[in-house]
């Protein structure tokens, strides 16, 4: 069964520095989303992503977020200087433009942990 | 805008029995999606129920069902015959048609032996 993955599933870094955290979409999917978890909080939207641009991005997702989706099957959140608040959960999912369920999938998340 | 609201933070049922987790929602919108996900300790969250706001049947998933009801803007989900598996986080979520989801704070579910 196909499946979104993400890399790394754990991420240390400085604060103050940049860090790339990479979604493979399952193959067909056509809308693509961020969101993000802090520990034992909700999970909250990042932003949304189709044809090539994005089409939603919440109050969080601020000139320290981008997202890019490179070479047609990888989607990339950057977070250019890391603060100490963006240690979460970062989860991937994606959609298929066919689905009448609009069922997102998710991939397993990236822990980011900055110190 | 759409809010997402679970009332119980932490419950607690026996093993074998049956539970309920509350979920309340507001909304503008005539159409729309409703889910019900699971976030074990991996973390992973993953896709319990689902529910089209136009269908007015019940989903049910083997041992899972919700409780929906349109006008009260409410939507449950009922755990049967819990077993110690289903001890995890729950979070209910909104969606629009081809939109983001909005979640609840979540219920976190012990199933005790």
């Amino acid at each position: 069964e196909p499946e979104v993955t993400q890399t790394p599933s754990h991420q240390v870094t400085q604060m103050g520095q940049e860090v790339i955290l990479r979604c493979v979409p399952i193959s067909n999917h056509l809308y693509f989303y961020w969101y993000r978890q802090i520990l034992g909080q909700k999970v909250e939207f990042l932003v949304s992503f189709y044809n090539n641009e994005i089409s939603e991005k919440s109050e969080i997702f601020d000139d320290q977020f981008s997202v890019e989706r490179p070479d047609g099957s990888n989607f990339t959140l950057k977070i250019r200087s890391t603060k100490l608040e963006d240690s979460a959960m970062y989860f991937c999912a994606s959609i298929s433009a066919g689905d009448s369920y609009n069922e997102q999938f998710f991939g397993p998340g990236t822990r980011l942990t900055v110190l | 805008a759409q809010t997402v609201t679970q009332s119980q933070p932490e419950m607690s049922v026996q093993e074998a029995e049956t539970v309920t987790l509350s979920c309340t929602y507001d909304t503008s919108e005539s159409n729309y999606y409703l889910f019900w996900y699971k976030q074990p300790p991996s973390r992973q969250m993953i896709l319990v129920i689902r529910q089209e706001a136009y269908k007015q049947q019940n989903a049910t998933e083997n041992r899972f069902s919700v409780n929906f009801q349109k006008a009260a803007k409410s939507f449950s989900l009922k755990i049967s015959d819990s077993q110690l598996g289903d001890t995890a986080m729950y979070f209910c979520a909104f969606m629009e048609y081809g939109n983001k989801l909005v979640f609840g704070a979540g219920t976190i579910l012990r199933v005790k032996s």
